[in-house]
């Protein structure tokens, strides 16, 4: 099945500097999905990207798909302790239907 | 909107207990999944359901059973809980190829 491997696991910041986390596919994606993830909390959808280099903002979050959509990123500006949690990225391994096979996850941990 | 509702949030199991964990949506969404998360591993797929009537298998289904018993409910059997089943069960659903709606998770843990 479809396997997205997600990089970095974890990642300290200070609060005010920047974020990236990168999502990569040895196959071509048909789209692909974020979500985030609060401590405690439950996996909720942010964005999905379609279109082949496609890019997406909101706010301070900046979606990109890859040209050859094998990659993904999420770049988060001047990170705010509001942005704590883990960052999935997902991908379709199937039709549509066949269920999302998501990666392992970036965790974001802020210090003020 | 509720969304996605699940229940019970939390459980504690003996082993070779069985349980159901009862998952509903008021979306009028078809497809429906149930994923399993621990730690480092992130989520998995157990089983989904496309449409009310047919439910498949995932990554990880041995030991859980479903029943997509109308288009709202769907459910995730354990006939006899192990310890490796200790987790977190998210249900989900979503309607075409679009972003999932999660329901807040139970927190299982069998001894």
């Amino acid at each position: 099945g479809q396997q997205v491997m997600q990089i970095p696991q974890y990642q300290h910041v200070q609060e005010g500097e920047d974020f990236t986390t990168y999502c990569n596919s040895s196959t071509t994606l048909s789209n692909i999905q974020w979500y985030k993830q609060r401590p405690g909390g439950h996996p909720v959808f942010l964005i999905q990207l379609v279109k082949s280099g496609e890019v997406k903002k909101q706010k301070r979050l900046t979606f990109q798909f890859g040209e050859a959509k094998k990659n993904s990123s999420l770049h988060i500006t001047a990170t705010q302790t509001t942005d704590v949690g883990t960052y999935f990225c997902a991908a379709y391994s199937g039709g549509g239907a066949d269920g999302l096979t998501f990666g392992k996850g970036t965790h974001l941990i802020i210090q003020p | 909107n509720a969304g996605v509702t699940q229940t019970p949030k939390f459980q504690v199991l003996k082993t070779g207990q069985s349980m159901t964990l009862q998952c509903a949506q008021d979306m009028n969404h078809n497809s429906m999944y149930w994923y399993r998360q621990d730690p480092g591993m992130g989520l998995r797929l157990i089983y989904y359901s496309a449409s009310e009537g047919t439910t498949d298998k995932g990554e990880v289904p041995n030991g859980y059973n479903v029943s997509r018993l109308n288009k709202r409910e769907f459910s995730l059997r354990l006939e006899s809980a192990a310890p490796s089943q200790t987790s977190v069960y998210f249900c989900a659903s979503n309607s075409g190829n679009y972003g999932y709606t999660f329901g807040s998770g139970t927190r299982l843990t069998v001894v």
